[in-house]
């Protein structure tokens, strides 16, 4: 199983709605990772989780809150965001942090009404 | 972070023609230089990566080229289809993540 699992696929959320991002990946990986991307720009990086402790957050507002119960499974907690938040958010797999190959998700595309 | 440059912004290529895509980088303590490929609504997909202790790497159609003095490397796709259309992002390793090149928007005529 080399598939790292998103859901859900489409997300609709108002302002003043709580919801969560699941990502899910069984190969074994101890690196993962969220990712935003806009409309025809390169993914940027929110968050990195090694073995399960959170390893960068790159400034990210406090409306963004990572999880990672398990080395499997890593969700996004989402609160009070803004329109502008709208966009793709990609979970991603490494099995190690430093030159090794990432394995994205297919995303959730987000729209904040 | 570094600034990653990617070069032309978007391609316009006839089936069966050559595809060539490249990027600039600043510097890097790492050596694993990766292509990622990504469609409409998919996540990134890894394409192909190279590591500098060879200049060249070929995995079917694809190619990678790298200039390790001139901190470039280039993406060559040959005999190009029109499955082929996609953006292509570099990635350069820096600290516990990947900069991301703009990306090249590849469109393979029929």
């Amino acid at each position: 199983d080399t598939e790292v699992t998103q859901t859900p696929k489409h997300l609709v959320m108002g302002m003043t709605n709580k919801k969560s991002l699941k990502c899910e990946q069984h190969m074994g990986h101890r690196a993962m990772y969220w990712y935003k991307q806009k409309a025809k720009k390169p993914p940027e990086l929110m968050f990195v989780y090694s073995y399960e402790k959170l390893s960068i957050n790159e400034s990210v507002p406090s409306r963004f809150s990572p999880e990672c119960p398990n080395s499997s499974l890593l969700n996004l907690h989402l609160h009070a965001l803004q329109p502008e938040d709208s966009a793709l958010y990609l979970c991603a797999s490494s099995r190690g942090l430093v030159g090794e190959k990432l394995f994205f998700g297919s995303g959730t595309q987000l729209s904040v009404l | 972070q570094q600034q990653v440059k990617q070069s032309p912004q978007s391609l316009i290529v006839q089936k069966g023609g050559i595809s060539i895509i490249n990027c600039a980088y600043e510097n890097t303590a790492f050596d694993y230089f990766p292509w990622y490929q990504q469609f409409p609504g998919k996540g990134p997909a890894l394409l192909i990566a190279i590591r500098p202790d060879v200049s060249e790497k070929k995995e079917g159609r694809f190619t990678i080229s790298f200039n390790k003095s001139a901190k470039q490397f280039s993406l060559h796709i040959m005999d190009s289809q029109p499955g082929d259309s996609a953006t292509y992002f570099c990635a350069i390793p820096e600290g516990q993540n990947f900069v991301f090149g703009p990306g090249t928007r590849l469109s393979v005529l029929p």
